[in-house]
């Protein structure tokens, strides 16, 4: 059973640079795509981006001047660094795979909550 | 971006009858080539992540009860819950995945009456 897990910093301050990284286990990185989704409290699903298992990186026009992701397949993680945050970059941040050609994501972290706050 | 637009935002519905989420996208997510319809349906329960329910708009999950069914094309799609059980209180999303940014609908949320 593929399982994802965040870790990283609950709690960034404005302006600076959140960072978070998703450890996966019971599967291969190999062949799929690895998401960034993210969820304000009390609100919808964005996705944010994601880094396929050879490096290649796609992500929101929105968030894309912001947005660093990276993939270690030697060590089954990957990572999200999205600068410049403010408060309305607090939300649940959720690493997800997409399968390639299938394209849906099918596997989810528990997600983690940042908060973004002096 | 392909704009996902839900209705109703909120939906009570008792125990045993049948619950109906509808999902509308901006442009067509039926992919000629290969006949097939680029959406996907979550149920997000209280304090947990999605959870995928159906694909390729009405292919269900593999363990997802089969109660759930979606059906629609191009640009209008359902989600159907036949017999409403408690354990399906939850938020429903759908999604677009025929182009990137992936987007979602902003989730229609299922309460029983």
């Amino acid at each position: 059973q593929v399982q994802l897990q965040e870790s990283g910093p609950g709690l960034v301050k404005p302006w600076e640079t959140l960072s978070l990284t998703c450890s996966v286990s019971g599967g291969p990185m190999t062949g799929y795509y690895w998401n960034w989704i993210r969820q304000p409290p009390g609100k919808g699903l964005e996705w944010i981006g994601y880094v396929y298992y050879n490096g290649k990186t796609n992500s929101a026009p929105s968030l894309k001047s912001r947005v660093t992701m990276s993939v270690d397949t030697s060590k089954n993680q990957f990572s999200l660094k999205l600068s410049s945050v403010t408060a309305s970059d607090t939300a649940v941040y959720y690493c997800v795979r997409l399968g390639d050609g299938d394209y849906y994501f099918d596997y989810w972290g528990q997600g983690a909550l940042v908060t973004v706050s002096s | 971006d392909i704009v996902m637009t839900q209705s109703p935002d909120s939906l009570a519905v008792s125990l045993g009858e049948r619950a109906t989420i509808n999902c509308k996208s901006s442009q067509n997510l039926l992919y000629t080539s290969n006949n097939k319809d680029y959406l996907a349906w979550y149920q997000q329960k209280p304090g947990q992540p999605p959870k995928l329910l159906i694909y390729w708009a009405s292919t269900r999950e593999s363990g997802v009860p089969d109660r759930f069914s979606g059906s629609g094309s191009g640009t209008e799609f359902t989600l159907t819950i036949s017999s409403l059980q408690a354990e399906d209180v939850a938020v429903y999303h759908c999604q677009q995945y025929y182009d990137t940014p992936y987007t979602f609908g902003q989730g229609t949320k299922l309460e029983i009456k």
